[in-house]
């Protein structure tokens, strides 16, 4: 029934190990996202995927790749992770206009060691 | 560039207080769309409402209000009587034409104590 959900919830680590995170929508959305929330609460986008084909990369460390098998899914792989990020990673989806409000997954909190 | 300035970062009342949490927001655009968000202490992200540029009507839901003003560039948020359930940072947002993706300000957090 969950409409964006990603897994893990939490995600503990130590650094330099690889880890993925996915995501899956059921809402039929043609666009996903990936954003981090820091310490501060500070949400920034680090991707955005429309049917597949990436549309925006955001300063993002070549470290994180995202990948979308198709539109309902979009994982987000980390290697060689870092202290600095420690986050939460959110994922949410719409449809592919500006009006259209995101849907986002409960979030996953990952911590670096 | 669009940019959304929340200046509040905390504000805390005490039950049944109104309060309001103010955005201003900058963009070149004349169409884009302004939202607020909820995360509540468990985390997740809740839409609460979306604006656009060319609808000047304050909306008012329960006891949630949004009052949006182009000519100072603010789309501001009061929540009348407020309940310790209301506690949560609120976000406000803006995505500009031709883009889905929203840009955040830095959040208000609400405490509300009993």
């Amino acid at each position: 029934d969950t409409a964006v959900s990603q897994t893990p919830k939490y995600l503990v680590t130590q650094m330099g190990n690889d880890k993925s995170i996915k995501c899956e929508q059921n809402l039929g959305h043609d666009t996903m996202y990936w954003y981090k929330q820091d310490s501060k609460k500070f949400l920034k986008i680090m991707f955005s995927y429309n049917n597949k084909e990436l549309i925006i990369n955001e300063t993002v460390p070549n470290r994180f790749s995202p990948k979308s098998p198709d539109k309902a899914h979009l994982n987000l792989h980390i290697n060689s992770l870092e202290l600095g990020d420690s986050a939460v990673y959110f994922c949410a989806s719409s449809q592919a206009v500006e009006s259209s409000p995101l849907h986002f997954g409960n979030g996953t909190r990952l911590t670096v060691t | 560039a669009q940019k959304v300035t929340q200046a509040q970062t905390e504000i805390s009342v005490v039950e049944k207080e109104d309060v309001t949490l103010d955005c201003v927001y900058e963009t070149r655009d004349t169409t884009y769309y302004l939202f607020w968000y909820k995360q509540p202490p468990s985390g997740e992200l809740v839409f609460l409402i979306r604006r656009n540029s060319f609808d000047e009507q304050n909306e008012i839901s329960g006891r949630y209000s949004w009052n949006f003003q182009k000519s100072t560039s603010s789309f501001n948020f009061t929540i009348t009587a407020s309940q310790v359930v209301d506690s949560a940072v609120y976000f406000c947002a803006l995505s500009e034409i031709g883009y889905s993706t929203l840009t955040f300000g830095k959040g208000t957090m609400l405490l509300v104590s009993p």
